[in-house]
């Protein structure tokens, strides 16, 4: 079936230095997926960070960015200097499965920026 | 203005009790979704529904009912809780291009 693994947190770094969040789907109901990063701030529900719909597309926002890559199946998150009000939970998904307007999310990182 | 809201944002009940929790979107969405995030699960998807007076059951329905009364608003029932029903519960809609989703705030059930 449709699924999403991700880096198991929680990840801890500490403020400037780079950052990745792995993320890899698995598609078999769908030939090209729509990817997605969305972030969870304490107390607030889940926002979208970033999304691209297109393989070999990079999509960007607030410092971060993540590649479709279908050959490797990846959809990993980069931030060069993180800050720590990036302190959240970070979710990888990927839409449309099963022809549907359903969603598969990945369990969730969490993130933990250090001052 | 929240687009999504929810309550209540706190419940604690007790087992055998009846919850309702309750979500409202001003997005002008069709679709809206119920999920439950527990930890090592990531968002599990209960119910959804594409419009007023439609349901359409998710990957963990067992033990949950939800009702769509208007295009706003979107209801989710236990009408027996039990503590494996304690979760963070996020309600979601989406217009149904694009797959992106809109979220509320979340509610955290308790069932003691």
């Amino acid at each position: 079936g449709d699924s999403v693994t991700q880096t198991e947190g929680p990840v801890t770094v500490s403020e400037s230095e780079s950052l990745i969040i792995n993320c890899t789907y698995s598609a078999t109901s769908i030939a090209y997926p729509n990817l997605f990063w969305y972030v969870r701030y304490p107390g607030e529900g889940l926002q979208l960070l970033l999304k691209v719909i297109t393989a070999g597309q990079k999509g960007s926002s607030r410092g971060f960015e993540a590649t479709y890559n279908k050959e490797t199946t990846s959809f990993h998150l980069q931030k060069a200097s993180v800050q720590e009000s990036d302190s959240a939970v970070y979710y990888c998904a990927l839409g449309g499965v099963s022809n549907t307007n359903k969603v598969v999310f990945g369990t969730g990182t969490r993130l933990q920026v250090l001052p | 203005e929240a687009a999504v809201t929810q309550s209540p944002r706190n419940k604690v009940t007790v087992t055998g009790g009846n919850v309702t929790l309750s979500c409202r979107q001003t997005n002008s969405h069709n679709y809206m979704y119920w999920y439950r995030q527990d930890t090592g699960h990531g968002l599990r998807l209960i119910h959804y529904s594409y419009g007023a007076g439609n349901l359409q059951i998710g990957d963990v329905p067992d033990g949950y009912k939800a009702t769509r009364t208007t295009q706003e608003d979107f209801f989710l029932l236990l009408e027996l809780a039990s503590p494996s029903q304690t979760s963070l519960y996020f309600c979601a809609s989406s217009d149904g291009r694009g797959y992106e989703q809109y979220f509320g705030p979340g509610t955290r059930l308790t069932v003691l």
